[in-house]
């Protein structure tokens, strides 16, 4: 296992569009984690699930965003009608409910 | 809310150690301290963290004060790898549900 991977690393889109990332855990971890991360910040919390429900939303998480993780494996978090301040790094974590959170690459999001 | 403050970036010369202090003045009893380390364009890694004891590992050690509103991160022996953003969290939330709130990190830059 190679640990937490996004897809994709980057992507540019033009102010309105949809735009859609994926996040594949650490197998055999249970809990699952979105983070924003803007320049020059940390991370900032999104949502949590554990398995496939989603437990508990930031009010960071406006209505334009949704995440789902169906089955209990891989997560997608879409953002609609995209604005330039969702420009940032969308960072995935998983783990078992223990000591720490095993963080991926990061998907770099910039609109124009 | 930021439960952490840091000052905003830090020098230290390779081989010596590495002091990164963090308050926390309002941090409830039961929430932990941890520390995460960021590389440019990776994800953050974990260090180390703690309640109330001291704590060491391979990669650090955490001194945290007996009123526990700071805390101290120590790399003892500094290396070029070791320049990246420190990030001192509180970790908030019940048995399952926790969540990470990031402070703004100190940027290290390990100097030769």
């Amino acid at each position: 296992d190679t640990g937490v991977s996004q897809d994709p690393r980057h992507k540019i889109t033009k102010r309105g569009q949809n735009v859609t990332f994926r996040c594949d855990p650490i197998s055999e971890h249970n809990r699952l984690y979105w983070y924003r991360q803007t320049l020059g910040q940390g991370p900032e919390f999104l949502t949590y699930f554990q398995n496939e429900a989603q437990l508990e939303k930031s009010r960071l998480l406006s209505d334009r965003f949704s995440a789902e993780r169906p089955k209990g494996s891989f997560s997608t978090l879409e953002i609609q009608r995209t604005e330039q301040g969702d420009s940032a790094m969308y960072l995935c974590a998983s783990s078992t409910g223990g000591v720490e959170q095993f963080f991926g690459p990061g998907t770099r999001l910039t609109v124009l | 809310d930021a439960k952490t403050t840091q000052p905003t970036s830090m020098d230290c010369a390779e081989g010596r150690a590495a002091n990164l202090p963090c308050n926390h003045s309002t941090i409830s009893g039961n929430e932990y301290v941890y520390w995460y380390r960021q590389i440019h364009s990776q994800g953050p890694q974990y260090i180390i963290h703690g309640l109330k004891n001291n704590e060491t590992n391979e990669m650090a050690s955490l001194i945290i004060t007996e009123d526990r509103k700071s805390s101290t991160l120590i790399l003892p022996h500094a290396t070029l790898r070791d320049t990246a953003v420190y990030y001192c969290i509180v970790r908030v939330g019940t048995s399952g549900t926790y969540k990470y709130i990031f402070g703004t990190g100190t940027r290290l830059k390990v100097l030769a």
